[in-house]
C-alpha cells in the first residue's frame, strides 16, 4: 500500500523561527511535491522535485525553500516563519509521468 | 487566465439525495482531470480520474464524473449521498501544454454537508 508520511501533524512556531516540515514516501517515486492549502484557495504548489537534489519552484515559493538529499525524503523549510505562513501543508509524490499523485495527511502549522 | 473553477464553495444535501459538484477548467488542450476528497484533518484521497476515452468515469465510493469537452467541465456526481460523504471535494487538472506534466492545479474546493 502506498504511503506518504508527514511526521509532524500539528506544529506551533514563533515568528522568525526556522521551521522544517518533513515528508517521506516509501514508493521509490522520483517526483515529490509540497502544497499549501488555505480556505477558499484550494491547494497551491510551493515547490516540487524531479529527483534527488533537483527542485523547481511552484506557484508560491516565496518564503520557502526545500531539500531533497535522498529519494524518499523531501523537506520544506521556512527560513523565518511569519504569521501569513499559518496553513496546512501537504506533501505528495508520484512516479515520473505517472498520473496519480499520492498525498500525505498534512501538517498543520500555526505561526504565532 | 488558465484556471480551475469550482463555482460552489459550500453545498448541503439531505442523505439519500443525489449530488452534483461542478468543475470547469480553462486550458487550451484537454488536461488530465481528477477529483479528490478530503475528510476533516486528513490528506487527499483520489476519487477518480480522466485521461481520455469514455467520457463517463467511474470512481470509488459510488462516485462518477462526466467530461464534457464543449463545456470544459468535469462534474462529479453521486446518485444517493451518505452521511459519510460529508467532506471537502477538490477538482484538479494536469495541464498538458507548456510541459505541465508536473503540475497538478487545484480548484478552491467545495465543502459538502449532509443532513440526516
Amino acid at each position: 500500500d502506498v504511503k506518504v508520511t508527514q511526521s509532524s501533524r500539528y506544529l506551533v512556531k514563533r515568528t522568525g523561527e526556522k521551521v522544517f516540515l518533513e515528508c517521506v514516501q516509501d514508493m521509490d517515486h522520483e517526483n515529490m511535491f509540497w502544497y499549501r492549502q488555505d480556505p477558499g484557495l484550494g491547494l497551491r504548489l510551493i515547490y516540487f522535485s524531479y529527483d534527488v537534489k533537483m527542485k523547481e519552484k511552484g506557484d508560491i515559493p516565496e518564503g520557502y525553500s526545500v531539500s531533497r538529499e535522498k529519494k524518499e525524503r523531501f523537506s520544506l523549510i521556512l527560513e523565518s516563519a511569519s504569521t501569513n505562513q499559518t496553513s496546512m501543508y501537504l506533501c505528495a509524490s508520484r512516479r515520473p509521468f505517472g498520473n496519480t499523485i499520492y498525498f500525505g495527511e498534512g501538517s498543520w502549522l500555526t505561526v504565532v | 487566465a488558465q484556471s480551475v473553477t469550482q463555482p460552489d464553495i459550500h453545498i448541503t444535501v439531505s442523505e439519500g439525495a443525489s449530488l452534483e459538484l461542478r468543475c470547469n477548467y480553462s486550458y487550451g488542450a484537454t488536461p488530465y482531470l481528477f477529483w479528490y476528497v478530503q475528510s476533516p484533518g486528513q490528506g487527499l484521497q483520489l476519487l477518480l480520474k480522466y485521461f481520455s476515452g469514455d467520457t463517463l468515469v467511474q470512481g470509488i465510493k459510488g462516485f462518477e464524473a462526466e467530461f464534457k469537452r464543449s463545456q470544459s467541465s468535469f462534474n462529479l456526481r453521486k446518485p444517493s449521498v451518505h452521511w459519510s460523504d460529508a467532506a471537502e471535494y477538490f477538482c484538479a487538472v494536469v495541464p498538458l501544454e507548456s510541459g505541465g506534466y508536473n503540475k497538478l492545479i487545484f480548484g478552491a474546493g467545495t465543502r459538502l454537508a449532509v443532513h440526516p
